[in-house]
């Protein structure tokens, strides 16, 4: 069965960099994107990005571009995501997912238990 | 402020049918297939619809999708209480640059 499990809660002071695991199984990890999603408290989804886990070709939501990075291990089954300067309204729970084919606009058809963020000084 | 936009709340009792709204605009919705996201709190979001109408393998029936222009729906029958939830619409923004979005969510409560 496909699992996504995501690495472990981090606590990170404001400028920090942040980097996020999420081992993949179940599957053949380089036929199909991965995507990164994250929910600040009490609020909604946001789509931070995808890699093409074949080629490592990456596209991130403006927001993001020049603070985030995506990278793949295929020889691990594992998508890492790095944040860097990081404030306090990153604080936020981070979800891995995978797309339900290779591009970024296939829907997300799992999900990782997602990564607690806290940034505070 | 999230791109497409859905009701913060709705409420049903048990048994009874649910819709919940999602209304974007031509260049996402529009031009792109919605999918519906159930998240129950402390777990993982799951597809719930995908294509605007499909439902992946698991999902029972009592949950639907349709979508006309600029807008979908969410149909929810037979509700149940373990249906009590955030519901998030999703579809591509229509450029690499802005992605997919969502929407900001419903919670629906089972009363």
């Amino acid at each position: 069965q496909v699992q996504l499990v995501q690495s472990g809660g981090e606590v990170k002071r404001p400028g920090a960099s942040v980097t996020f695991s999420c081992k993949a199984s179940g599957y053949t990890f380089t036929s199909y994107g991965i995507s990164w999603v994250r929910q600040a408290p009490g609020q909604g989804l946001e789509w931070m990005g995808w890699i093409h886990t074949f080629s490592g070709n990456t596209n991130y939501a403006q927001k993001f571009q020049g603070r985030v990075s995506m990278t793949t291990d295929t020889s691990t089954s594992t998508a890492y995501m790095e944040l860097r300067s990081l404030r306090s309204d990153d604080t936020a729970i981070y979800y891995c997912t995978k797309n339900s084919g290779m591009s970024a606009w296939y829907p997300s058809d799992f999900w990782g238990q997602g990564t607690l963020l806290t940034v505070s000084s | 402020q999230s791109v497409l936009t859905q009701p913060p709340s709705v409420s049903a009792a048990p048994g009874q049918k649910v819709t919940i709204s999602c209304s974007g605009g031509s260049s996402n919705i529009g031009n792109n297939y919605v999918s519906w996201y159930q998240h129950l709190p402390g777990t993982a979001p799951k597809l719930l619809i995908y294509e605007n109408n499909k439902r992946p393998s698991g999902i029972p029936d009592r949950f639907s999708g349709s979508k006309s222009g600029t807008s979908a729906t969410l149909g929810i029958t037979g509700l149940q209480t373990g249906d009590e939830a955030d519901y998030y619409c999703g579809t591509w923004a229509g450029s690499l640059n802005a992605g997919v979005v969502f929407g900001g969510g419903t919670k629906l409560t089972v009363l």
